[in-house]
């Protein structure tokens, strides 16, 4: 089935400076890719997703890119916030083992990102 | 306020006792699962459904069953409580499954002890 890695497991960057996170997917067939921000005592909030028929995809200070030939994806912040401060987690659809042709998210372990002011 | 509705937000059981995760959904969304979050595991998928009267076992399921007698509703039941399942539990929903994009509740804090 789909296994997802994310990298590094925590990161710390100062205010203004840029965050990237990376994970790895196994599942070719995989299609669907979202990030998700949890903020302390909080579930979890999609923040931005991207389909594996585009490569890049950016909302604001946030961007994703995708490269299916190597199967990984990665999470940019731009000019980082203490606000940014949270777990990010990726994930990506398993269609194989769970759900048919809907599928499951599978989740990578997370990130704890820490923004210095 | 639409969204993922789930109660309680913090529970203490005692080894082998049993409840019910309660998990209630207005966006009419026929995909509803739930998962376990433990520290460095990440989220795991315990039990999913894609429709009303339709479950599924997911990556961590042994321990727990599942119900899906509405589209609104998806009630999480621990048989036999264990200290293992010690966890927060986030129930989501969406549209399309794991294709779309989910909507997840605030989650419940279980401590067995």
């Amino acid at each position: 089935g789909e296994n997802v890695e994310q990298h590094p497991s925590t990161l710390s960057v100062q205010e203004g400076d840029s965050a990237v996170i990376k994970c790895t997917y196994s599942d070719s067939a995989s299609n669907y890719f979202p990030w998700y921000k949890q903020e302390l005592g909080k579930g979890p909030q999609l923040i931005i997703d991207i389909r594996s028929n585009v490569g890049e995809k950016k909302d604001q200070r946030i961007a994703v890119t995708l490269n299916k030939t190597a199967k990984h994806f990665s999470l940019h912040i731009t000019e980082t916030q203490p606000e940014d401060s949270a777990v990010y987690f990726c994930a990506a659809s398993d269609l194989v083992n769970y759900g048919g042709s809907q599928g499951n998210l599978i989740f990578g372990k997370g990130t704890k990102l820490s923004v210095k002011p | 306020n639409a969204g993922v509705t789930q109660t309680p937000k913090f529970q203490v059981l005692k080894t082998g006792q049993s409840m019910t995760l309660q998990c209630a959904q207005d966006m009419n969304h026929e995909y509803m699962s739930w998962y376990r979050q433990d520290p460095g595991m990440g989220l795991r998928l315990i039990h999913y459904s894609v429709g009303a009267g339709i479950t599924d076992q997911g990556e961590v399921p042994n321990g727990y069953n599942v119900s899906r007698s509405t589209t609104e509703d998806f009630p999480l039941r621990l048989l036999s409580a264990a200290p293992s399942q010690t966890s927060v539990y986030f129930c989501a929903s969406s549209h399309g499954g794991g294709v779309s994009r989910y909507t997840f509740g605030s989650g419940t804090r279980l401590t067995v002890v």
